[in-house]
């Protein structure tokens, strides 16, 4: 069975410092796995999208990372700030004609000032 | 442009009742999915329509149906609402497939029934 799984649940951090969450799956044949925000009360919204051949893909002060070996995927949030706020869910595709992606539960950040 | 609209934005019902939530897009995607999402279970899908005309279950299908009116329009019905219903319910839609294709969401539409 498909599966992805994001760690940690939730996390808290102060403003301008740095974290990583992870994301390990296990869906196959894999296709691409996107990282998406979702602030509260809104719909989640895409933020990169790895292909197997793509290690590392940055959108501004988000990097991600993929590993299609290990099948592991990281999300680098740099200098976090007050609108960082919110939940990651990690999103993977599998290729063949699937028009169904697994979803991750997500991860709960919370940036302090 | 409007990417994917969602109404109503919140419902209270009673257990029992019935009501449909709608869903268009104006992106010209062929394929529309209906997601929940409940605290700590992340989005699970309840239906999916990967082209006009068709629909499939998703994981969590049971207690609901779906009509694919057009390209366009994709709405949810519960016909008889029980409290285990109460939940964040999501619209998106995709142009090449979830395999393939960037999934975009509507706002949500928070549904309690009591």
């Amino acid at each position: 069975k498909n599966q992805v799984e994001q760690s940690p649940q939730s996390l808290i951090i102060l403003e301008g410092k740095n974290c990583t969450l992870q994301c390990n799956y296990t869906v196959s044949p894999f296709s691409n796995l996107r990282w998406y925000k979702q602030d509260t009360g809104r719909g989640p919204v895409s933020l990169t999208i790895m292909t197997f051949s793509e290690n590392t893909k940055s959108n501004g002060r988000y990097t991600a990372t993929l590993d299609a070996d290990t099948k592991q995927s990281s999300l680098h949030i740099t200098a976090s700030q007050l609108s960082d706020s919110a939940s990651y869910i990690c999103v993977v595709s599998a290729s063949g004609g699937s028009y169904i992606p697994t979803f991750g539960r997500g991860t709960s950040l919370i940036v302090h000032p | 442009n409007a990417g994917v609209t969602q109404t109503p934005k919140f419902q209270v019902l009673k257990t029992g009742q019935s009501m449909t939530l709608q869903c268009a897009q104006d992106m010209n995607h062929n394929s529309m999915y209906w997601y929940r999402q409940d605290p700590g279970m992340g989005l699970r899908l309840i239906y999916y329509s990967a082209s006009e005309g068709t629909t499939d279950k998703g994981e969590v299908p049971n207690g609901y149906n779906v009509s694919r009116l057009n390209k366009r329009e994709f709405s949810l019905r519960l016909e008889s609402a029980a409290p285990s219903q109460t939940s964040v319910y999501f619209c998106a839609s995709s142009s090449a497939g979830g395999n393939t294709g960037e999934l975009f969401f509507g706002e949500g539409s928070r549904l309690t029934v009591l």
